[in-house]
This record gives C-alpha cells, structure tokens and sequence, in this order.
C-alpha cells in the first residue's frame, strides 16, 4: 500500500527564544532516556540523556525534564540560535541489559532570526 | 578521537540486488547498534551486537542480516532488495551494552533501491 510520511509537528521561534520540545514516550518500564538533534544529511547528534531515577538534568544551554508519573519528557532549550534548528528525537530504553533504543517521531524545531 | 564511520554514504542498487554496509564504532565502544529511518516509519530498531554476538533484534525481514567482528567493526547486509528498503541507515556504538550509556551514531549510508 501507499506509506505516509510522517507529519512532523514543527515547533517555530524566534531567535534568543527559549524552546520547550516535548515527547510522551509510552514504557513504565524505561529507565534510560535520550534526546538526539538531527540536522538534514546528517545521523542523529546526541544532545543530553537522563536517567529514570532523575527528574531534570542540565547541560549547556538545554535541560531535560521527565516526569514519569505521566511518562513525559521535555528539552528546553535556552536563547534558540539559528543553528538549532533541526528534528529533534526523543528515544527510550526499554531493554535493560541493551543498548536498543526506541525513537519518538521527531520535532521539527525552525530557529528565525 | 574519530567518531562513528559509516561506509559507503551512498549508495544505488537494483530491486533483487544485495547489498553490505559496513560501521565502524568509535574507538573502545563494543555495543553496536543499526537503525534504518524512512519518511514514513521513521528511526526503527535493526539489530544489535555485542562482543560479535547479536544480542537483541527488531521485527524486520530475514533479508536484514548483521554480523559484529573482533574489532568491533560491524557490517549489516540486505538481500534480495526491495523498493521499500530504500532508506538512511544508521550505525550507533555505545561503551557497553550491560548499562545503557550514550549511543554515539554515523553519518549513515543512504540506501536507495531502484
């Protein structure tokens, strides 16, 4: 049959905007959570991971949030620069004991300056 | 330090073709993992190999097949191709695979089938 792409929900700033990207990710049982940038022609770029007995972790101008009461995880990104922009993936763990991962649909972030 | 190589990054080949895509993992990383992303699927799971063993598998076809060697250094293979196997396929090393750490991924190999 015919495949559908994907519609990826776009998020769209201005420059020195501070971003908030969401994922709902679906597991209970995920222990191990990864946000990942991924710029056109180009494999993912890890960003910032975080684990489940944690619930926010900071790095260099992003912060993820996870609240597994609603199995929901956030990446805020502070002062959005042009060069942000790019999908962005959250992905799970699901698997304890390997290193497999299972991705969310992306967001796609537009950076205006 | 290098990061995750994929070779080749691109490639063309012909329905019922088969073809090998080869990753190197970052150097001291023995986890490797494959992943194809399509428009319509998005970034789903392949395989995974450890210490050349496959330790976890997705739901693909058996035309999907990988294999890990001593090195680390993995290939994946695709037989009898089809036009949906046209796709970006990614490798991702990780240090260990007994703790999830940081998957670090190529560029990837940029497969299209015609």
């Amino acid at each position: 049959g015919e495949s559908v792409g994907l519609h990826l929900p776009t998020l769209s700033v201005q420059e020195g905007d501070n971003s908030i990207i969401n994922c709902a990710y679906s597991n209970s049982a995920s222990d191990y959570f990864i946000w990942y940038k991924q710029e056109s022609g180009k494999g993912p770029q890890f960003i910032i991971d975080i684990r489940s007995n944690m619930d926010k972790r900071q790095g260099q101008r992003v912060t993820v949030l996870l609240n597994k009461t609603v199995k929901h995880l956030s990446l805020q990104i502070a002062a959005t620069q042009p060069g942000d922009s790019a999908v962005y993936f959250c992905a799970e763990n699901r698997n304890s004991g390997y290193s497999t991962l299972t991705f969310g649909k992306g967001t796609m972030l537009l950076v205006s300056p | 330090k290098a990061g995750v190589t994929q070779t080749p990054r691109y490639l063309i080949k012909t329905r019922g073709q088969q073809v090998t895509l080869s990753c190197s993992p970052i150097s001291g990383h023995r986890s490797v993992s494959w992943y194809q992303q399509t428009p319509g699927q998005g970034l789903q799971f392949l395989f995974e190999y450890f210490s050349e063993t496959q330790r976890n598998k997705g739901n693909f076809p058996g035309r999907f097949s990988g294999r890990q060697f001593s090195n680390s250094r993995s290939e994946m293979n695709v037989s009898t191709l089809e036009l949906g196997d046209s796709a970006l396929y990614l490798c991702a090393s990780s240090l260990t695979n007994n703790k999830v750490t940081e998957a670090f991924f190529g560029q990837g190999t940029r497969l299209t089938v015609v």
